[in-house]
C-alpha cells in the first residue's frame, strides 16, 4: 500500500463544475498536508495547507481534512480551463520524520470550455 | 522575494559520469528538500537539508548525497551515473518549522543520462 494514495484520475469537468480531488494517507502520525498544482513542464506550486480537521478555503479552493479517516481533499469551485492541471496530495509526519515530505502520485484534472 | 533558483536547468551526461546540481532557496528559508520526478515513480524524497545538517534522507542508493552551506545554498550531487537517473529534479525551499513545512519548488533540473 503506497504512504499517499490519490484518486488516479484522469478527472475532466466542465468549466464552471466542482472538481473534487481526494487523497488517503497510512501513517497516522500525519500532521500537515498539501495541495500542489503542477502545470504540464513546470514544477509544483503550493496551492493549499492543512493542519487541523475541518475545512480550510481559499477562494475557490477548499481543502477538507479528517484525521481519523486519514483523509483529505480538495475542491475546486467555478473550475476554469487555467486549472487543468496534475494535482499532488502531500503529507508530512514532521515529528518524526521532519522535513520528509511524501507526495501522491497526482491527479490529472481537465476543466473542458 | 525572489523565489527558488536551479541550475543548470538542462543537463545531458553520460553513464558513469557524476554530475552536481545546484539550488538557492528563498531568503531566510533554512531549509531545502530535494526530490526526483519521473513519470513512472512520481515525486520521490531524496533528503532534507536544515542549517546545514541532512535532517531527514528518502530510500536512494549512496550515489545520491547532497550538503548544505552556510548561506543556506545546497548542492546535491550524483556519482557514476545510471540511465536510470534521468529525471526532474527539484528542489523545496521552506523555513523549515516544525509547525508548518509549507515548501516552495525551484524550476528544477531536467537531467538526461545517455
Amino acid at each position: 500500500q503506497k504512504e499517499v494514495e490519490q484518486n488516479s484520475g484522469p478527472l475532466s469537468v466542465p468549466e464552471g463544475a466542482i472538481a473534487s480531488l481526494n487523497c488517503t494517507y497510512s501513517d497516522r502520525v500525519s500532521q500537515s498536508f498539501f495541495w500542489y498544482r503542477q502545470y504540464s513542464g513546470k514544477s509544483p506550486e503550493l496551492i493549499m495547507s492543512i493542519y487541523s480537521n475541518g475545512d480550510k478555503e481559499d477562494g475557490r479552493f477548499t481543502a477538507q481534512l479528517n484525521k481519523a479517516s486519514q483523509y483529505v481533499s480538495l475542491l475546486i469551485r467555478d473550475s476554469q480551463p487555467s486549472d487543468s492541471a496534475t494535482y499532488l496530495c502531500a503529507v508530512n509526519a514532521y515529528n518524526t520524520n521532519a522535513g520528509k515530505s511524501t507526495f501522491g502520485d497526482g491527479t490529472t484534472l481537465t476543466v473542458k470550455p | 522575494k525572489a523565489g527558488v533558483t536551479q541550475t543548470p536547468r538542462y543537463l545531458i551526461k553520460t553513464r558513469g559520469q557524476q554530475v552536481t546540481l545546484s539550488c538557492s532557496p528563498i531568503s531566510g528559508h533554512r531549509s531545502v528538500s530535494w526530490y526526483q520526478q519521473t513519470p513512472g515513480q512520481g515525486l520521490q524524497f531524496l533528503f532534507e537539508y536544515f542549517s546545514e545538517t541532512q535532517r531527514n534522507k528518502g530510500n536512494f542508493p549512496g550515489r545520491f548525497s547532497g550538503r548544505q552551506f552556510s548561506n543556506s545554498r545546497s548542492e546535491m550531487n550524483v556519482s557514476t551515473l545510471e540511465l536510470g537517473d534521468s529525471a526532474l529534479y527539484l528542489c523545496a525551499s521552506s523555513t523549515g518549522a516544525s509547525s508548518s513545512y509549507e515548501q516552495y519548488f525551484g524550476p528544477g533540473t531536467r537531467l538526461t543520462v545517455t
